[in-house]
């Protein structure tokens, strides 16, 4: 347990299906942000919050849309997905301006588009 | 772009055996983190290292960051089936971590 939880820890959807994904961490942290791993490429950075505000989007396609209500919850919206878009999607927060910038990562979400 | 190069990619080895994976690039990181990822899990980190030439022991696993800051190195003593699973280098610039493909380490009992 590293203090960030995501759900669900498995989806299955459709290309025409709306779905979100859910990371919460209980660690006081005020960063979040969203990565993608797909097999046998390095982690991509998808989308950072500092401080509930968007500080990063890598030229992520539209189809997904991060929300961060509060320091301790992150949404990723999914909509419209391809079948390149499986993988698995993980959460990570860390503390800015700490001692250490350490990352802890949830478990994953790992999401088949059919 | 800052890029991380693993390798070796894929390491199969017996129980006991001793190992080394490398972490290179060309480009200086403030600091690099050794991570390692189980299957169903997000990477859990291992250790960070912030100095050139830095040496951390973690019981069987010694890790060392390159003079230069562009390189690292992890070594496992006497690997056993726990050690198994994926270990990823990332390294730290302008708060953001750029990682590496990973090596995948499968340790047979």
């Amino acid at each position: 347990e590293t203090g960030v939880t995501q759900t669900p820890r498995h989806l299955v959807m459709g290309m025409t299906n709306k779905k979100s994904l859910k990371c919460e961490q209980h660690l006081g942290h005020n960063a979040m942000y969203w990565y993608k791993q797909s097999a046998k490429k390095p982690l991509e950075l998808m989308f950072v919050y500092s401080l509930e505000e968007r500080v990063e989007n890598n030229s992520v396609p539209s189809r997904f849309s991060p929300e961060c209500p509060n320091s301790s919850h992150l949404f990723l919206h999914l909509h419209t997905l391809q079948p390149e878009d499986s993988a698995l999607y993980l959460c990570a927060s860390n503390l800015l301006g700490g001692d250490t910038d350490t990352q802890y990562f949830g478990p994953g979400t790992r999401l088949t588009v059919l | 772009t800052q890029l991380l190069e693993q390798s070796p990619q894929f390491l199969s080895i017996q129980e006991g055996e001793n190992l080394t994976v490398y972490c290179n690039s060309s480009s200086v990181f403030s600091s690099l983190q050794w991570y390692r990822q189980e299957p169903g899990e997000g990477p859990v980190l291992l250790v960070t290292v912030v100095t050139g030439g830095e040496v951390k022991k973690l019981k069987r696993l010694t890790f060392q960051f390159g003079d230069a800051r562009k390189d690292s190195s992890l070594h496992i003593t006497a690997a056993q089936p726990g050690d198994t699973g994926l270990y990823l280098c990332a390294g730290e610039g302008g708060s953001r971590l750029t990682f590496g493909e990973g090596t995948q380490l499968t340790v047979n009992p």
